[in-house]
């Protein structure tokens, strides 16, 4: 959906490193969630927020951490990347109906 | 626990018909969704069944059968472009979307 963005795109990093995913979106929803997606499984819900006061956990949120820092804006960060968090990222906001951002694909080496 | 089923892959002849299946246990019902995802893209929204009975869109139709647990995809027509993921999804109680893992469809000449 071209009114949600996520940066970077594609990003490679090392075991270990902190890693900082972005996701700004134009549509004026309260609601914006991450997930994960890898190979032949579905979404994994990361966290989710109903709005910029309301943070909370989804079902695989350990190793991850997130920011709400306005409507518009909830960064997902990775503190100490590891192999196993390799995968495809979303970011989705929400009403009614969830509008996926491009998504992120992380390779952690 | 909460469970999505789908039917891992499919394949079908360009022209035909083709329907997705997908079963559920969750946690309250408020909706399930389908979304069609291709190869290293993001998901995108192609319906919503609150209520029992059949919806059309186009060529895409989808069915709900609350008492059963049940829903499925109806594609016609299929193209070639229709050679993709489908993600079924449903909304719990908690207005969680659990997800399943995605059926491929591949759709031959």
């Amino acid at each position: 959906d071209a009114d949600v963005t996520q940066t970077p795109r594609n990003r490679i990093t090392k075991t270990g490193k902190r890693i900082m995913l972005e996701c700004s979106q134009t549509k004026g929803h309260d609601r914006m969630y991450w997930y994960r997606q890898d190979p032949g499984l579905g979404l994994q819900l990361i966290y989710y927020s109903f709005d910029v006061k309301d943070i909370n956990k989804g079902e695989i949120s350990d190793g991850y951490s997130v920011s709400r820092q306005a409507q518009a804006k909830f960064s997902l960060s990775l503190e100490s990347a590891i192999p196993n968090q390799t995968a495809l990222y979303f970011c989705a906001p929400e009403r009614n109906e969830q509008f996926f951002g491009p998504g992120t694909r992380l390779t952690v080496l | 626990g909460q469970n999505i089923d789908q039917p891992t892959e499919m394949t079908a002849t360009e022209g035909a018909i083709v329907q997705i299946n997908c079963t559920y246990q969750t946690s309250g019902f408020n909706g399930l969704f389908w979304y069609q995802q291709h190869a290293g893209e993001a998901p995108t929204f192609l319906s919503y069944n609150v209520l029992d009975g059949l919806e059309e869109k186009g060529r895409f139709s989808s069915f709900l059968s609350r008492s059963k647990g049940y829903s499925y995809l109806l594609l016609k027509e299929l193209q070639m472009k229709d050679s993709a993921s489908y993600l079924c999804a449903v909304l719990d109680s908690n207005y969680q979307l659990i997800w399943g893992a995605g059926t491929k469809l591949i759709i031959k000449p």
